[in-house]
């Protein structure tokens, strides 16, 4: 277990649809990190929020947007949703250190009709 | 540019050593992570390197060499629930934490 909770575990959207995803990140860990993971890849940068400031972007469009609150809670938004965007999206939370480990939560399977 | 490479696959029987290798070409390099995916759950912790040479934990070692960009995961003693996904990681230097994936080694342990 570590400590970072995600939800929901599953959602279906439909093709121009809006989504948020939620995450709870470990108690003490100030950095969240989003990734997208389409099957049978390894995970993607989307993200990552530092004190509830964006610090760091990873190669997706705008309408992949977030926040950070200052409870460790955390969304990822995403806007005109596209067949592509079905992936298994996890969040990472860790501490400020640059070079500290990030420990993912379970996950979001996001399916796009 | 940024690019990791490992295995896509490999199979390996219950009580044997396997090592999955990964190679790595990045902008700028900060450290190096190995993860343990099952399907279906979160990526977890395996291992962290930064400096050259061995790193020992368990059932599970890992080495790293940065002036050849290469890196590898040993499991010994495997287990049958050690059929995973194995992702090597590497941290850029870009000021903020990011991890860039290898699609992940497919590991199938059998009887």
């Amino acid at each position: 277990e570590t400590g970072v909770t995600q939800s929901p575990t599953h959602l279906i959207k439909t093709r121009g649809q809006q989504v948020t995803l939620r995450c709870s990140s470990q108690s003490g860990h100030n950095t969240v990190s989003w990734y997208q993971q389409a099957l049978g890849q390894g995970p993607q940068f989307i993200f990552q929020y530092y004190r509830e400031e964006e610090n760091g972007r990873g190669n997706f469009p705008p309408r992949f947007s977030g926040l950070q609150f200052p409870n460790y809670s955390s969304e990822l938004n995403v806007n005109a949703l596209e067949l592509d965007d079905s992936a298994l999206y996890l969040c990472a939370s860790s501490s400020d250190s640059s070079t500290d480990t990030q420990y993912f939560g379970p996950g979001t399977r996001l399916t796009v009709l | 540019g940024q690019n990791i490479d490992q295995p896509t696959e490999m199979t390996a029987t219950e009580g044997a050593i396997v090592q999955i290798n990964c190679t790595y070409q990045t902008s700028g390099f900060n450290g190096l992570f190995w993860y343990q995916q099952h399907a279906g759950e979160a990526p977890t912790f395996l291992s962290y390197n930064v400096l050259d040479g061995l790193e020992e934990k368990g059932r599970f070692s890992s080495f790293l060499s940065r002036s050849k960009g290469y890196s590898y995961l040993l499991l010994k003693e495997l287990q049958m629930k050690d059929s995973a996904s194995y992702l090597c990681a590497v941290s850029p230097n870009t000021g903020f934490q990011k991890l860039v994936f290898g699609t992940g080694t497919r590991l199938l342990v059998s009887p």
